[in-house]
């Protein structure tokens, strides 16, 4: 059984560019939750969609947006990156509520 | 909202136990357990849905007390390969999916 894949896993972008990741979870997952990991931050949590809608979003401006296609895939967007949107970007998934979720490796994006 | 974990660090010798502690302050649907080792994914260990509930793998439990919002992960007899960072996270009734991660324990196990 495939894991959560998330491409690609490094990015390196100047500031005021814009960033598109991808997810693709495990198959039969249809909740798909976003994270940020900085060293000064820890795991924030930044979106979770389900069926292509998102149901809980984090404390994250507006330049940070995602969507869910209908394959459960998702992508998010980061736009006029900033250089403290430096951080590994992690995605996961899970079947429903109440089990764990499965992590992607994570995009490593880094703003210069 | 975020949780609060204690210890920070652990440093521990084989053979050792650990507790590591989540305390919320917000009234609890679920609590997870994830450890994450350099340079890897975190990785889920368990999830605790029912207040008092304790599981087990192996020699890694936890328990759920929900009536203090606190939850306990309990790891006997360490090994190295327990050596990571543990993050627990916390889910809240009426918004299940928003899970809150804890700032993480970083536990080390020597020889």
């Amino acid at each position: 059984k495939a894991g959560v894949t998330q491409t690609p896993r490094y990015l390196i972008k100047t500031r005021g560019q814009q960033v598109t990741l991808s997810c693709s979870p495990i198959s039969g997952h249809r909740s798909v939750s976003w994270y940020q990991q900085t060293p000064g931050q820890g795991l924030q949590f930044l979106f979770e969609y389900f069926s292509e809608t998102q149901r809980n979003k984090g404390n994250f401006p507006g330049r940070f947006s995602g969507r869910q296609f209908s394959n459960s895939r998702s992508e998010m967007n980061v736009s006029t990156l900033e250089l403290g949107d430096s951080a590994l970007y992690l995605c996961a998934s899970r079947s429903r509520q109440g089990v764990g979720y499965t992590f992607g490796s994570g995009t490593r994006l880094t703003v210069v | 909202q975020q949780p609060v974990q204690s210890p920070q660090a652990v440093i521990l010798r084989e053979g050792e136990d650990a507790v590591i502690n989540c305390s919320s302050s917000k009234a609890l649907y679920s609590v997870h357990w994830y450890r994450q080792k350099h340079g890897e994914a975190p990785v889920f260990l368990m999830i605790l849905l029912k207040g008092g509930e304790q599981k087990g793998h192996d020699k890694i439990s936890a328990s759920f007390n929900e009536k203090k919002q606190q939850s306990s992960l309990y790891l006997t007899a360490s090994q190295l390969s327990y050596s990571g960072t543990y993050f627990c996270g916390t889910e809240v009734p009426g918004n299940t999916g928003k899970l809150i991660f804890g700032q993480g324990t970083t536990l080390q196990v020597k020889p």
